[in-house]
């Protein structure tokens, strides 16, 4: 079946490291999104791709950094420049941008906790 | 910048009664989606619904509909005959050409339906 994984669906690291989390599709999607979502919270989005080799910045991009070198694949990066990287990120996807009526799939979430 | 904004931080139903989860959102762009999403405490996002901006009737889905006031900027979702599955966190979203189309969320509210 074809969906969005996203591994690991737990995941701890000392303060001051890098962490990459993973998100693969094979929707054959074009576009890919990343949420973070603090307990009680909506969906914040972080980083966005329409295309491969070309993404954007959400609104909350600072201390983030992503690629997206092949359609499949949206890695997340969370830097040590992220001052409170505790949360849950969610990976998304839609099958065009200007599709939205097909609607998004999201992967079941990596939480991160930093200690 | 667009905005979502979700006035219920927690209802309460009983089982088999409908419920009407508000939404209003704020744009000035005369095209968008509508979106509604669940959330129940395994973390994963359901889609439930979707309006288009022109859609000239309400969506409908099963047990959800839609209750778009385009003058009113509001996108209510109506649960029709509870369950106690039902119990879980709602967003409302919307997606915008401006943002890439990426789904700008609401703060949520948390429904409980019981017995």
């Amino acid at each position: 079946d074809g969906g969005i994984t996203q591994s690991p669906k737990y995941l701890f690291r000392k303060e001051g490291q890098n962490v990459t989390l993973s998100c693969e599709q094979n929707l054959n999607h074009d576009a890919m999104y990343w949420y973070r979502q603090d307990p009680g919270q909506g969906l914040r989005l972080i980083y966005y791709s329409q295309i491969v080799n070309d993404f954007q910045k959400g609104d909350i991009a600072e201390g983030y950094s992503v690629s997206r070198e092949k359609k499949e694949s949206f890695p997340l990066t969370v830097t040590s420049a992220q001052k409170n990287p505790t949360a849950f990120y969610l990976c998304a996807s839609s099958i065009s941008p200007d599709r939205v009526d097909y609607g998004y799939t999201f992967g079941s979430g990596t939480r991160l906790t930093v200690v | 910048a667009q905005k979502i904004t979700q006035t219920q931080p927690g209802m309460f139903v009983q089982e088999k009664e409908a419920v009407t989860l508000d939404c209003t959102y704020d744009t000035s762009d005369p095209s968008y989606g509508l979106f509604w999403y669940k959330q129940p405490s395994s973390g994963e996002m359901i889609f439930l619904i979707y309006q288009g901006s022109y859609d000239q009737q309400n969506a409908t889905e099963g047990r959800y509909s839609l209750n778009f006031q385009k003058a009113r900027k509001s996108a209510n979702l109506v649960i029709s005959a509870s369950q106690l599955g039902d119990s879980a966190m709602y967003f409302c979203a919307m997606s915008l050409l401006n943002s890439g189309y990426a789904l700008n969320f609401g703060k949520g509210t948390s429904l409980l339906v019981t017995p």
